[in-house]
């Protein structure tokens, strides 16, 4: 069965500094991979999405992420951290058959001054 | 356009009660999702709509979990003789869903928090 990792359920970063959050997922048959951001009391929002089509994957609000095979990873990276960045993210994986979605556990990222 | 909506936005009720929860996709949405998402299992996949059907009820945690979706619109979960273990928030996304392997993407709604007192 899929199963997806993130490592790390609080990371904290400074304003302006790198963000990167770990993904990797277990399949023998590479999946569909998104990342969702979810802020307090809202529903998930979607950041990008892995479809095979591009190994790095540009989202919304400066984000990315790049399909490891190699490695079974989609890490989620920011440049630049933004106050407004912080919130839970969601890495998720759809290897078909209905596609539903499997969720990792979820990692808070705060963002300091 | 509108996004997904769900009602109520909080809930409130006693142990053994039955709840009924609502989801209203996005118009032109062929597919329908209910997910759980509590402190100690995460986001959780219930139940996944086809039209009315319903391909995949795995994710139902007992049989006092059931879904039903009309006129390939809005869904209602129903959760019969609540217990405080099901105390989360339920949510809905939809897609639209045009093949068996479709990267559609899933819209969230803002979600349902249900507590069981």
């Amino acid at each position: 069965a899929q199963s997806v990792t993130q490592l790390g359920s609080h990371v904290s970063v400074s304003e302006g500094a790198l963000v990167l959050l770990r993904c990797n997922y277990s399949s023998s048959v590479p999946p569909y991979l998104f990342w969702y951001v979810q802020y307090p009391n809202q529903g998930l929002q979607l950041l990008l999405k892995y479809t095979s089509a591009a190994t790095l994957v540009k989202g919304i609000n400066g984000f990315e992420a790049e399909f490891k095979k190699s490695e079974t990873s989609f890490h989620l990276t920011k440049p630049s951290a933004h106050m407004s960045d912080a919130a839970e993210y969601f890495c998720a994986a759809d290897t078909g058959g209905g596609n539903k979605l499997t969720f990792g556990t979820g990692t808070q990222l705060k963002v300091e001054l | 356009g509108a996004g997904v909506s769900q009602s109520p936005s909080n809930k409130v009720t006693e142990k053994g009660k039955d709840v009924e929860l609502r989801c209203d996709p996005i118009s032109g949405h062929t597919a329908l999702y209910w997910y759980r998402q509590s402190l100690g299992q995460g986001l959780e996949f219930l139940i996944y709509f086809q039209g009315n059907s319903a391909p995949d009820k795995s994710g139902l945690p007992s049989d006092r979990f059931s879904a039903e979706r009309t006129g390939g619109s809005v869904s209602t979960l129903t959760i019969q003789r609540t217990q405080q273990e099901d105390s989360a928030v339920y949510l809905c996304a939809s897609s639209l869903y045009s093949s068996a392997r479709s990267t559609d993407t899933q819209y969230f709604g803002p979600g349902t928090r249900l507590t069981v007192l």
